[in-house]
């Protein structure tokens, strides 16, 4: 069965700094697609970056990009130059792609802080 | 623009009744999807529909249902029977090829 594993309840950083926030998976599928998501105070969940097995390079979108390490199963957000704006809760999620159906499977979440 | 919209943002139920919340989406995605959210935990899958007239439980189906007659709209009720249904419910889509899911801002679901 897939799992998502966020060993990180909360995570401090000043402003301008950069963070890590830990993913790790478990699939039997080979072929699957791991996503990030912020969710602000106000509920509703963002699109941050995605990355595929199959992905050569590790996915970058603007400040965020994914250190994808496929052996160790890890999927780690790194989000350079940390904005006040980015306080939020952060999910990392794994869809398997040969199921026949998206079902995403989501982590229990980061909850970033990021201090003046 | 194109989206998901979800009705009503606060809604609140009695005990022994049925409400229902609404999720809208203008994007012609095939696939929606119903989530649940307690405190401090990640979204737990409550119904899924890949197809107009078809729809299939997720890993928390009881005390839910949906409907999906139309490729716009996948509303969600929450029965009697749902014990603890306070919660964040958040609906989303995706189109069939390998896209990330689009969310809508969600209801926040309480008891009276």
């Amino acid at each position: 069965a897939q799992k998502i594993t966020q060993t990180q309840p909360g995570m401090f950083v000043q402003e301008k700094e950069a963070v890590t926030l830990d993913c790790t998976y478990d699939t039997s599928d080979p072929s699957y697609g791991l996503f990030w998501y912020k969710q602000p105070s106000s509920g509703e969940m963002i699109f941050l970056i995605y990355q595929g097995s199959y992905d050569q390079q590790n996915a970058t979108e603007g400040r965020y990009s994914l250190n994808f390490q496929k052996a160790r199963k890890s999927a780690n957000l790194v989000i350079s130059a940390s904005q006040l704006g980015d306080s939020a809760m952060y999910f990392c999620a794994m869809r398997e792609l040969n199921t026949g159906f998206q079902k995403l499977v989501f982590g229990t979440g980061t909850r970033l802080l990021v201090s003046p | 623009d194109g989206g998901i919209t979800q009705s009503p943002k606060y809604l609140f139920r009695k005990e022994g009744q049925n409400v229902t919340l609404s999720c809208e989406q203008n994007l012609n995605h095939d696939a929606m999807y119903w989530y649940r959210q307690d405190p401090g935990q990640g979204l737990r899958l409550i119904y899924y529909s890949q197809i107009v007239n078809d729809f299939q439980k997720g890993d928390i189906a009881e005390g839910y249902s949906v409907s999906r007659e139309k490729k716009e709209s996948f509303p969600l009720t929450v029965t009697s029977a749902q014990k603890n249904p306070t919660a964040f419910y958040l609906c989303a889509s995706t189109s069939k090829t390998n896209q990330p899911q689009h969310f809508g801002d969600g209801t926040r679901l309480s008891i009276l």
